[in-house]
């Protein structure tokens, strides 16, 4: 079974830098896995935000911005705001097998 | 723009087949792959499968396989999921999701729809 890893959670303050990252449990995350970042609120449907390791989809600031650290995907909140306080997930595409993973998400606390 | 608008809640019983629709609005419905994913009470996303609407070919996750049906309808620009022999664990909000063509990830996703399976 493929396990995408995420932080449980982060806490990060009112104008400061936070970087989530998404690894394999057995491997290396790199651009062919095509790595894409959601957040989400409670009680709302996921937001696009991070889609082919770092393109930022349409509408979404750019204090939010994805790359490859090491061995895992990364997304990384510059100067981050009382709203980015969410849930934060990365999808690995896995081939034509497996086809998609979701990680197991990231809370994001801003305090 | 584009919208995906899903179908209403719903309860069922352990045992039977919940379908949920999924229209699509503000592109050619044929030229995007569509995504389902759901997410357990206070838990993660969960990817199901994948459908592309032109032919109808699909791809479900292993865990779904035998028990879940996308389909199309190219007249209406509607997809749909059906899941079958319901239990307990099955309850949660099911999303229709877009797929960003050769980006390889989803770029719009519908609002949701709560399946609720209850005796």
């Amino acid at each position: 079974q493929t396990v995408v890893t995420q932080e449980p959670s982060f806490s990060v303050s009112p104008g400061g830098t936070v970087t989530l990252t998404c690894g394999l449990r057995s491997g290396s995350v790199s651009s062919s896995y095509y790595p894409s970042w959601y957040q989400q609120t409670p009680g709302q449907a996921p937001r696009t935000l991070i889609y082919s390791t770092n393109t930022r989809s349409s509408g979404v600031p750019d204090r939010f911005s994805g790359s490859i650290l090491g061995n895992k995907a990364a997304l990384t909140i510059t100067g981050a705001q009382a709203d980015d306080e969410s849930d934060y997930y990365c999808v690995l595409y896995m081939g034509s097998g497996i086809h998609y993973v979701f990680g197991t998400g990231t809370k994001v606390t801003v305090l | 723009q584009v919208q995906l608008v899903q179908s209403g809640a719903e309860v069922k019983k352990p045992g039977a087949s919940v379908k949920v629709s999924c229209e699509a609005f503000g592109y050619t419905f044929t030229s995007n792959y569509m995504h389902w994913v759901r997410q357990a009470p206070g838990q993660g996303l969960e990817w199901m499968g994948i459908i592309n609407p032109s032919g109808g070919s699909t791809s479900y996750a292993q865990k779904f396989q035998g028990r879940v049906t996308m389909t199309s309808d190219t007249s209406t620009s509607i997809v749909y999921m059906e899941l079958s022999s319901l239990r307990f664990e099955d309850t949660a909000v099911y999303y229709c999701a877009r797929s960003g063509g050769g980006s390889m990830s989803i770029d719009y996703w519908g609002q949701g729809t709560l399946v609720t399976v209850s005796s």
